[in-house]
């Protein structure tokens, strides 16, 4: 059965890293790999999205092993408002070799001043 | 700026009616999807769209359906709503392609309730 895994909770405090974990061990051979952050009363937002190796942009970055079977989600030096919940979403082959999106439960970050 | 609109962000709705939830985006996007949302259950869709006239279902489309007559418009519509349908309903709208079809731009959400 597809699907992904990621921690329910995470705590940190501002100026840290936070690195978040992903696990996707059926993710389909050409798709990719997305993260969204989403605040309270709001829907989620797009951070960053990649396929393999590292994948950097203004706000995050994102590690994809060679084997892509998770992917791990980095926030350098987080501050208050980086208090979020955040999903990973993946693409995955069912039964019938259909594509099928699979998102994450989410991981509740709260950063502590 | 991408903009995902919905026509309501609260809703009180009673048991049996018929509900609709518009959902409207204005970047020429050619995938349209429905979700809810729920505590602990995350996102999980229910229909979603890829043109005009097009649905596909998603993994709980029992109780729903949908409409895509133009482009920038997709519908949910409970046709006789229960309590169990009761959370937080939310639409996104993507561009067409395989990477693209997971950078999804999502409405502020409707929170329905039935009572």
């Amino acid at each position: 059965l597809a699907k992904t895994t990621q921690p329910i909770s995470m705590d940190s405090y501002e100026g840290q890293e936070v690195n978040i974990t992903c696990s996707h061990n059926n993710i389909a051979t050409n798709d990719y790999i997305t993260w969204y952050q989403q605040f309270p009363s709001q829907g989620p937002r797009f951070i960053i999205q990649g396929y393999k190796t590292k994948v950097t942009n203004e706000v995050a970055s994102l590690f994809i092993p060679a084997d892509r079977k998770s992917s791990t989600l980095s926030l350098p030096r987080v501050s208050l408002s980086d208090t979020a919940v955040y999903y990973c979403l993946v693409g995955v082959f069912n039964a019938g070799n259909n594509r099928k999106l699979i998102w994450g439960l989410g991981t509740s970050l709260a950063v502590n001043p | 700026d991408v903009k995902v609109t919905q026509s309501s962000r609260y809703l009180v709705k009673r048991t049996g009616e018929k509900v609709f939830l518009e959902c409207v985006q204005d970047m020429d996007h050619e995938n349209m999807f429905w979700y809810r949302q729920d505590p602990g259950l995350g996102l999980r869709l229910i229909y979603f769209s890829y043109d005009v006239k097009m649905k596909e279902k998603g993994d709980i489309p029992e109780g729903y359906s949908v409409s895509r007559e133009k482009k920038e418009r997709f519908s949910l519509i409970l046709e006789s709503a229960s309590t169990n349908q009761t959370s937080m309903y939310l639409c996104a709208s993507s561009p067409h392609g395989t990477s693209a079809s997971y950078e999804q731009y999502f409405g502020p959400g409707t929170r329905l309730t039935v009572t």
